[in-house]
């Protein structure tokens, strides 16, 4: 069963703490994102990768970063963590050469306190 | 700049009610993907169903229908007899061109009680 997994289904951090949240993909996807989901704001994406290291910004990529180090990789870094990043974290996966649907993994909800 | 509108917030029925969830998009790409995604309370994204802006007929698969009408820029979701089993956020989204990246609306939140 091919699967997206994200490490951490809930995470609770401090303000100003450097967060890391991984995502792992078994597909060979060329394609990796990492979306935020709020009410009444649906999906904002974050950031994305076509390739190993590579990365491009999204819609909303102030106070995040990203690695992609590996093909079946790909980090999203919060430098420095605030309340206002409190969220469910939504990282997906897709193959290249056309527009597919995305497989997602079932999200990391955020607490920062 | 792509665009997804999906006006209904929520939405509640009574099972074996049918549902139709709307989505309007904006786009200027001449070639784009439309999809639907359902969120069920266990939080992961399932993806339903890809369109392409070149072919408009309409899709049933099952219990489910898709309207795609490109002069209203619309591609509506209809449940069929709705049952409990079909409680979820569903997502319309877009992407344009060859651009892999999807836009998504807000989402509608849809119940169906017993």
């Amino acid at each position: 069963d091919v699967k997206v997994t994200q490490s951490s289904r809930y995470l609770v951090k401090r303000t100003g703490e450097k967060v890391f949240l991984e995502c792992v993909q078994d597909m060979d996807h060329e394609n990796m994102f990492w979306y935020r989901q709020d009410p009444g704001l649906g999906l904002r994406l974050i950031y994305f990768s076509y390739d190993v290291k590579m990365k491009e910004k999204g819609d909303i990529p102030e106070g995040y970063s990203v690695s992609r180090e590996k093909k079946e990789r790909f980090s999203l870094i919060l430098e420095s963590a605030s309340t206002n990043q409190t969220s469910m974290y939504l990282c997906a996966s897709s193959p290249g050469g056309t527009v597919h649907g995305y497989t997602f993994g079932s999200g990391t909800r955020l607490t920062v306190v | 700049a792509q665009k997804v509108t999906q006006a209904q917030t929520e939405i509640s029925v009574v099972e074996k009610e049918d549902v139709t969830l709307d989505c309007v998009y904006e786009t200027r790409d001449t070639t784009y993907y439309l999809f639907w995604y359902k969120q069920p309370p266990s939080g992961e994204l399932v993806f339903l169903i890809r369109r392409n802006s070149f072919d408009e007929q309409n899709e049933i698969s099952g219990r489910y229908s898709w309207n795609f009408q490109k002069s209203t820029s619309s591609f509506n979701f209809t449940i069929t007899a709705s049952q409990v089993v079909d409680s979820a956020v569903y997502f319309c989204a877009l992407s344009g061109g060859g651009d892999y990246k999807l836009s998504f609306g807000a989402g509608t939140t849809v119940t169906v009680r017993a």
